[in-house]
């Protein structure tokens, strides 16, 4: 099965500091996403990668970065943490379609960030 | 991405087939059905995908009418740990890597 997994189940940082979210993969996927999924908003890509150090610009990319140095591990970082940016944050990874369809995006079980 | 229409919510036995319906009227030729559930607390899942067969697998089955208008997850043996939120996604190839999940059908398995 593939394992998608975050760093952290619950963080509480203040406001204006950075924050880190790490995601690893352990199936060798190509593509990796970072979410967040706000109540009444549904998930939110703010971000996405396709190979090592390649990264595109998702919805919602404003106040965030991410870094994808090895091919398993793919960093969220919030620049200078708001209260707006407290979110259950998802990653997900997939493989690189070739076909007809989408493959399918496989999650981890999520950071829920506060931020105080 | 097709627009779909899913039920509020539902109820099912425990040990009883789920069956989640589906409306996706103007589905396109290329794209797909695809299914994901969230487990409270949990990231989604991904359950299964079709294009116009059936499809099964270890977790569910996909049955989608001929005219591609609606399709039907069914969860043979529903147990507690199936209690979640269904979410429907028709999409095409290349439409675009964010999953837009709608409402989505919250099931509750009773004992």
């Amino acid at each position: 099965d593939v394992k998608v997994t975050q760093s952290s189940r619950y963080l509480v940082k203040r406001t204006g500091e950075k924050v880190f979210l790490e995601c690893v993969q352990d199936m060798d996927h190509e593509n990796m996403f970072w979410y967040r999924q706000d109540p009444g908003l549904g998930l939110r890509l703010i971000y996405f990668s396709y190979d090592v150090k390649m990264k595109e610009k998702g919805d919602i990319p404003e106040g965030y970065s991410v870094s994808r140095e090895k091919k398993e591990r793919f960093s969220l970082i919030l620049e200078s943490a708001s209260t707006n940016q407290t979110s259950m944050y998802l990653c997900a990874s997939s493989l690189l379609s070739h076909t007809a369809f989408d493959q399918p995006q496989h999650f981890g079980d999520g950071t829920r960030l506060s931020i105080l | 991405d097709a627009k779909t229409t899913q039920p509020t919510s539902m109820d099912c036995a425990e040990g009883r087939a789920a069956n989640l319906p589906c409306n996706h009227s103007t589905i396109s030729g290329n794209e797909y059905v695809y299914w994901y559930r969230q487990i409270h607390s949990q990231g989604p899942q991904y359950i299964i995908h079709g294009l116009k067969n059936n499809e099964t697998n270890e977790m569910a089955s996909l049955i989608i009418t001929e005219d591609r208008k609606s399709s039907t997850l069914i969860l043979p043996h529903a147990t507690l740990r199936d209690t979640a939120v269904y979410y429907c996604i028709v999409r095409a190839s290349g439409s675009g890597y964010a999953l837009n999940f709608g409402k989505g059908t919250s099931l509750l398995v009773t004992p």
